[in-house]
């Protein structure tokens, strides 16, 4: 149980284009998904929590124009980058929490490596 | 401040030896402590997670130690073996009704043969 997925598993795409990732929670419905970025050799940065039928959260520096969130559904959450420009280029994951026995606990998705050229 | 601190960014040790990865934070909120494991490329997988409310946890080899008063905890692997190698994140959950999570930096660990 608690698998969550992402498509594409990578994308390439020109500089001004706008590309959308999705994430779904197959086995389970997840009331909060998470969005985050993994630039190289480094840790994962929370971009953004999403909510299934309200407005996302972002964190400080990220730009909701920019990245645009939406949970439709208990399942599925998406993430659109707008604009993309070669310095969006990175490893996109997401997160979904499964809560069980009272307790929740975050799952990951495959990732999206995006490359914008 | 919100960061988790993590050390050492890089552990390289022998297959059978002991591997400790430790991690530090400031904010008293946290009550969730989960390590994950992410192999090059792939997804973080949850390894082992501890809770404000005990103080240490096993399964098999893995072992994670909080002691809240110091703010740190750590992440204990016995008996390491070469599929251990890859990069493990610490992480505090924040107390906002959802766990979000707050990463440390990373540690890469190599396991020699």
């Amino acid at each position: 149980g608690a698998v969550v997925s992402q498509h594409p598993s990578w994308v390439i795409c020109k500089s001004g284009t706008s590309v959308k990732i999705e994430c779904r929670s197959l086995d389970f419905q997840a009331t909060t998904m998470f969005w985050y970025r993994q630039f190289p050799k480094q840790s994962l940065m929370l971009m953004a929590t999403s909510n299934e039928g309200s407005k996302a959260t972002y964190e400080q520096g990220v730009e909701k124009d920019k990245f645009l969130i939406n949970h439709a559904s208990l399942t599925l959450s998406t993430l659109t980058v707008t604009s993309a420009h070669p310095e969006d280029s990175s490893f996109y994951i997401c997160s979904a929490s499964f809560l069980a026995g009272g307790t929740d606990t975050q799952y990951f998705g495959p990732g999206t490596r995006l490359t914008v050229l | 401040g919100e960061n988790v601190e993590q050390h050492p960014s890089t552990l390289s040790v022998q297959e059978g030896d002991s591997a400790v990865i430790k991690c530090t934070y400031s904010d008293s909120a946290s009550n969730y402590f989960p390590w994950y494991k992410q192999e090059l490329g792939k997804r973080p997988q949850l390894i082992i997670d501890i809770r404000s409310n005990v103080g240490e946890k096993k399964d098999q080899r893995i072992a994670v130690t909080l002691n809240k008063t110091a703010k740190h905890f750590s992440l204990h692997i016995t008996e390491t073996q070469p599929e251990d190698s890859a990069v493990y994140f610490c992480a505090r959950g924040m107390n906002t009704g959802f766990q979000k999570l707050v990463f440390g930096t990373g540690t890469r660990l190599l396991v020699s043969p």
